[in-house]
């Protein structure tokens, strides 16, 4: 079945510093990628929908200056946390659907990053 | 805005025993909605995803229902097995958004 590979899977980093996670799904062409955040005994909230091609549609309360996302082909998207700190250490986790994202089509996650920012 | 509920947030039984684990939603309008399974430290395990159209889906010792109307669903594990200790996330999906996830429920069976 579809896979969705994420890497790292855990990355830890320095306060300052940019960090960059990446999702590739491996079987099939993802038109659509969510990027999903969860803080310690939180829901799973989404931060960014990006369509390939397309800048990344952000959130409420989510910077985009911060998170930057790049969606430049249809397998990969990458999300880059610029000038990390410590409250930025959270389990990041992406999906990728093959649709436009509405009705059924069915969303793959990949295994998640954990980020601690030290 | 949608918000996904689920009850209990945790849950701690005996192995054998059949549970029911509670979702709910606060926009009916949903294309469908998904159970999924957390473990420590790992990614998220689809489950099973029932369309908006539909009212159950099993698989296995696992079965989940849909009322749309009334913005439920449940998570019903028969014969519970050490295994199955996990955090449980419901989520729906509204349109071409992203899903909303509830905060899960965790489960522990004890051997």
């Amino acid at each position: 079945g579809a896979v969705v590979s994420q890497h790292p899977s855990r990355v830890i980093c320095k306060s300052g510093t940019s960090v960059k996670i990446e999702c590739r799904s491996l079987d099939f062409q993802a038109t659509t990628m969510f990027w999903y955040r969860q803080f310690p005994k939180q829901s799973l909230m989404l931060m960014a929908t990006s369509n390939e091609g397309s800048k990344a549609t952000y959130e409420q309360g989510v910077e985009k200056d911060k998170f930057l996302i790049n969606h430049a082909s249809l397998t990969l998207s990458t999300l880059t946390v610029t000038s990390a700190h410590p409250e930025d250490s959270s389990f990041y986790i992406c999906s990728a659907s093959s649709g436009t994202g509405t009705s059924g089509n069915t969303i793959y996650f990949g295994e998640g990053s954990w980020l601690t920012v030290v | 805005k949608q918000e996904v509920t689920q009850i209990p947030a945790a849950l701690s039984v005996p192995e054998g025993e059949n549970l029911v684990l509670n979702c709910s939603f606060t926009d009916s309008a949903i294309y469908n909605l998904q159970w999924f399974r957390q473990d420590p430290g790992k990614g998220l395990t689809s489950l099973l995803l029932i369309q908006s159209s539909q009212r159950e889906q099993t698989s296995g010792r696992l079965n989940a229902s849909l009322d749309k109307s009334s913005g439920r669903s449940t998570l019903y594990i028969a014969a519970s097995q050490p295994g199955d200790s996990a955090t449980y996330l419901c989520a729906v999906k509204g349109g071409a958004d992203g899903l909303t996830f509830g905060k899960g429920t965790h489960l522990i069976i004890q051997p």
